[in-house]
């Protein structure tokens, strides 16, 4: 069983660019969760996927977009980067059911200059 | 609103037991996690307890659970200088009428062990 997989693993971006991050879920999951860690602090929601359905949203503004596909993998997009959009994203797969445990990949590094 | 609070700092030294402290303001959490980060490192699941229990116990860890003050602790015995990480406590949902299963961290304990 494979396990949630991120890439890149670094980006640097400048100010007004826009990004791409892509998650690829464990096996048999079928929903995936965004999160912005900002140094220092804990991870805040952005979204969740849950069968190719935007399926609740934090308190992100709309340059913040996501993906999911049909074989359950996920994007994050963010368009015109801020300096504030340095952070670790994390994604997590789960199973959409019962504890419905989520399970993080590694992260992926933006800094914005 | 939904706000998790633990302290930030815990310094244990290697064989003692540590304890860690969470509160939490969201009542319909179901489900209460508890994550480990590493440094520069993805969120590691520990173990989690549904909200009708009181205690669960995973090896070296117990998770107790008081609903009614919305407080949780981790209890890792015989702590090791590998347990030296962050800890976060996380309240969710799971997965009841699809609702969406946000996790609310807050800044996490940063927890030292001194060999």
């Amino acid at each position: 069983e494979t396990g949630v997989t991120q890439s890149p693993t670094h980006l640097i971006k400048t100010r007004g660019q826009q990004v791409t991050l892509r998650c690829s879920s464990q096996s048999g999951h079928n929903t995936v969760s965004w999160y912005q860690q900002a140094l220092g602090q804990g991870p805040q929601f952005i979204f969740q996927y849950y069968r190719e359905e935007e399926n609740g949203r934090g308190n992100f503004p709309p340059r913040f977009s996501g993906l999911q596909f049909p074989n359950y993998s996920s994007e994050l997009n963010v368009n015109a980067l801020e300096l504030d959009d340095s952070a670790l994203y994390l994604c997590a797969s789960s199973s959409g059911q019962g504890a419905n445990e989520q399970f993080f990949g590694p992260g992926t590094r933006l800094t914005v200059l | 609103g939904e706000d998790v609070e633990q302290s930030l700092f815990l310094s244990v030294r290697e064989g003692d037991s540590s304890v860690i402290n969470c509160t939490y303001t969201d009542s319909s959490s179901t489900y209460l996690y508890w994550y480990k980060q590493e440094p520069g490192a993805g969120l590691q699941l520990l173990t989690y307890i549904f909200s009708n229990m009181d205690m669960k116990q995973d090896q070296r860890l117990t998770v107790l659970l008081n609903k009614k003050d919305k407080h949780l602790s981790l209890r890792i015995a015989d702590t090791q200088t590998g347990d030296s990480a962050i800890y976060f406590c996380a309240p969710g949902r799971g997965n009841y009428g699809g609702a969406t299963n946000k996790l609310i961290f807050g800044t996490g304990t940063l927890l030292a062990v001194q060999p």
